[in-house]
């Protein structure tokens, strides 16, 4: 089935500095979607994103649409403690319009203060 | 509004026994979800509802688990029996329809 590919899998960083995680598949995906799950909690959506090129910012987050529609980033900029958490990304499959979602793996962010 | 409520929030039982996972979705919202993610990864679906319908479940193992949607709210997920492999976090979600999903906290397997 489709995949995605998620990286870093894990990020140590300092307050105050800025993020990248990115995702990629070899099928093209409709929708891409980010999302943060905080430990004993279900994931949030963060940023959604609905044609290619495609960049939307929610605050000090900005996430893009990939031109080919394989891809998708994510940019977290100074950061602080509460971004801690592991960030997915999800996408909806070509194939679907009934609202399946293809998750990657995740990035497990670490903030020290 | 309230969120996904599901309940137990934890369950531990032994491998060949059954278990069941209640979801109460948002009120109002049509389209309901099981997923399921192991430790490690990201969630995986395992059934959609559209209201008591079953719109996908080409990832539920149905020797072993099955869901129902009673009404079109509330719905249970049931694993029985239960092997090693099925120690994952069972999420529930619900949406009106599009992206908009909103996940329960979800429930905490452990088969040992």
């Amino acid at each position: 089935g489709q995949q995605l590919n998620q990286s870093p899998q894990s990020m140590f960083i300092q307050e105050g500095e800025d993020v990248s995680m990115n995702c990629t598949s070899s099928s093209i995906f409709n929708t891409w979607l980010w999302y943060k799950q905080d430990p004993g909690e279900g994931p949030v959506l963060l940023i959604a994103l609905y044609k290619a090129g495609e960049l939307t910012s929610n605050g000090r987050l900005t996430a893009q649409f990939g031109i080919t529609r394989k891809d998708s980033f994510l940019n977290i900029s100074a950061s602080i403690p509460s971004d801690v958490g592991i960030y997915f990304c999800a996408g909806q499959p070509s194939y679907n319009q009934g609202g399946k979602l293809i998750f990657g793996q995740g990035t497990e962010l670490s903030v020290k203060p | 509004e309230a969120g996904v409520a599901q309940s137990p929030r934890y369950k531990i039982i032994e491998k060949r026994q059954s278990v069941a996972f209640w979801c109460n979705p948002i009120s109002g919202h049509a389209t309901l979800y099981w997923y399921q993610q192991i430790l490690g990864q990201g969630p995986k679906l395992l059934i959609q509802f559209q209201n008591n319908g079953v719109v996908d479940d080409s990832q539920l193992p149905k020797d072993r688990f099955s869901a129902e949607r009673l009404k079109g709210v509330d719905s249970t997920l049931k694993i029985q029996p239960a092997k090693l492999e099925d120690s994952a976090v069972y999420l529930c979600a619900s949406s009106l329809g599009g992206w908009g999903y909103t996940f329960g906290s979800g429930t905490r397997l452990t088969v040992v």
